[in-house]
């Protein structure tokens, strides 16, 4: 099946630093990639929807600005926590489909982000 | 938001048939249905997926209802690499696959 790599696997940070997580499709090119996010015993959250060539299109309440959005290739994506803070630290996990009707997604390892 | 219901734990023995069932009422016509799961801190493994017959895969089969209000995910062999959290969604096609995920199933195969 289709590879979704993400890294790094993990990062600790401190308090205010900006900490930025790939995506990549290893072996098909995705037009669409998504972004979630996980808190311990919970459930995943959609965050994002990152299209190639255009801007992302974000879920309700979440923070654009806080939470920076790069689609530059067909192939890779990557999200920018900006002056993160403790609350920010989380498992995030990232998606690709090889598009189609009814395409099944791909997720990446995830990251686990800590903050300091 | 998820438009799923899914029991919040079950335990299977280890080498029986693990049965998950998924309650999804508000189905759509064109929406399929999509099995997941999840194992700790890794990303999310796709299982299997149908519209509306049955599908059995390598890893699974999907039983869904006719009226496709419900859905059931049989792991026939269950062994204990498949205590996880499995995840049911409904998504319809060509929205660009945004999957929105319910609260899952945790499935513990007890040895």
């Amino acid at each position: 099946g289709a590879v979704v790599s993400q890294h790094p696997s993990w990062v600790i940070c401190k308090s205010g630093t900006s900490v930025k997580i790939e995506c990549r499709s290893l072996d098909f090119q995705a037009t669409t990639m998504f972004w979630y996010r996980q808190f311990p015993k919970q459930s995943l959250m959609l965050m994002a929807t990152s299209n190639e060539g255009s801007k992302a299109t974000y879920e309700q309440g979440v923070e654009k600005d806080k939470f920076l959005i790069n689609h530059a290739s067909l192939t890779l994506s990557t999200l920018t926590v900006t002056s993160a803070h403790p609350e920010d630290s989380s498992f995030y996990i990232c998606s690709a489909s090889l598009g189609g009707s009814a395409e099944k997604l791909f997720f990446g390892s995830g990251t686990q982000l800590s903050v300091l | 938001d998820a438009k799923t219901t899914q029991p919040t734990s079950m335990d299977c023995a280890e080498g029986r048939a693990a049965n998950l069932p998924c309650n999804h009422s508000t189905i759509s016509g064109n929406e399929y249905v999509y099995w997941y799961r999840q194992i700790h801190s890794q990303g999310p493994q796709y299982i299997i997926h149908g519209l509306k017959n049955n599908e059995t895969n390598e890893m699974a089969s999907l039983i869904i209802t006719e009226d496709r209000k419900s859905s059931t995910l049989i792991l026939p062999h269950a062994t204990l690499r498949d205590t996880a959290v499995y995840y049911c969604i409904v998504s319809p096609p060509n929205t660009g696959n945004q999957f929105y995920f319910g609260t899952g199933t945790s499935l513990t195969v007890i040895p």
